[in-house]
């Protein structure tokens, strides 16, 4: 079955620099998510969309922007990128519907390093 | 105190052994997830239950609504299932627990 693709699955960037993360979700799925796990921590839940519009918004840094678009992929924009951000970004989807509405299928995550 | 506690941190058993690993949440709840993370960081979905039992394999996942506590047992545990496994529960967001550190020695 297919699964949440996320791209690129490993990213190197300098400080001050932007990077963009990208999410496809499980066909038919309508509703995204973004989490951040730094090294030795918990996954941190980033910002979620559902239909194309921002549904909930977590502790995602003002120089971070996202968006998700008409085929219902989603971008993940970092600006202005600092040391603090190397962590792995993961994507998750999910549907309102069928038999495991609601339940998130991650993405196998970007490893974001920042130097 | 973090609202998604774990524990025990770290288990190492031997293949064959029964495991269990427990979930307490202070919060109120939709769901809760039982997530399967390995080395080099993918996030696997093993269960997602809001009552009851659920079983899926040599897996089980149980859920107790009033004492806010769910479980995750494994049983004949082999070594492909070291890897860390995550409590997450859904509130208006996903919560995600500390994780518990499984090692199965052959």
């Amino acid at each position: 079955a297919a699964g949440v693709i996320q791209s690129p699955r490993h990213l190197i960037k300098e400080k001050r620099e932007t990077a963009t993360l990208k999410c496809y979700p499980i066909p038919r799925h309508d509703t995204v998510y973004w989490y951040q796990q730094g090294p030795g921590q918990d996954p941190q839940f980033l910002i979620s969309f559902y239909e194309k519009m921002q549904s909930d918004k977590g502790s995602i840094p003002d120089r971070f922007s996202a968006q998700q678009f008409s085929d219902y992929h989603s971008e993940l924009n970092m600006s202005s990128l600092e040391l603090g951000d190397s962590a792995l970004y993961f994507c998750a989807s999910s549907t309102r519907s069928g038999e495991r509405g609601d339940e998130q299928f991650f993405g196998p995550g970007t490893r974001l390093t920042v130097l | 105190k973090n609202e998604v506690e774990q524990s025990p941190q770290n288990l190492t058993a031997q293949e064959g052994e029964f495991i269990t690993i427990n979930c307490s949440y202070s919060v109120g709840i939709s769901a809760l997830h039982w997530l399967q993370q390995h080395p080099g960081g993918g996030i696997v979905s093993l269960f997602m239950l809001s009552s009851g039992k659920k079983k899926h394999g040599r897996l089980i996942a149980t859920i107790n609504i009033q004492e806010k506590h769910s479980s995750l047992h494994i049983t004949a545990s082999h070594p492909r299932d070291s890897a860390v496994y995550i409590c997450a529960v859904r509130g208006r967001k996903l919560t995600f627990g500390t994780g518990t550190r499984l090692t199965i020695i052959p």
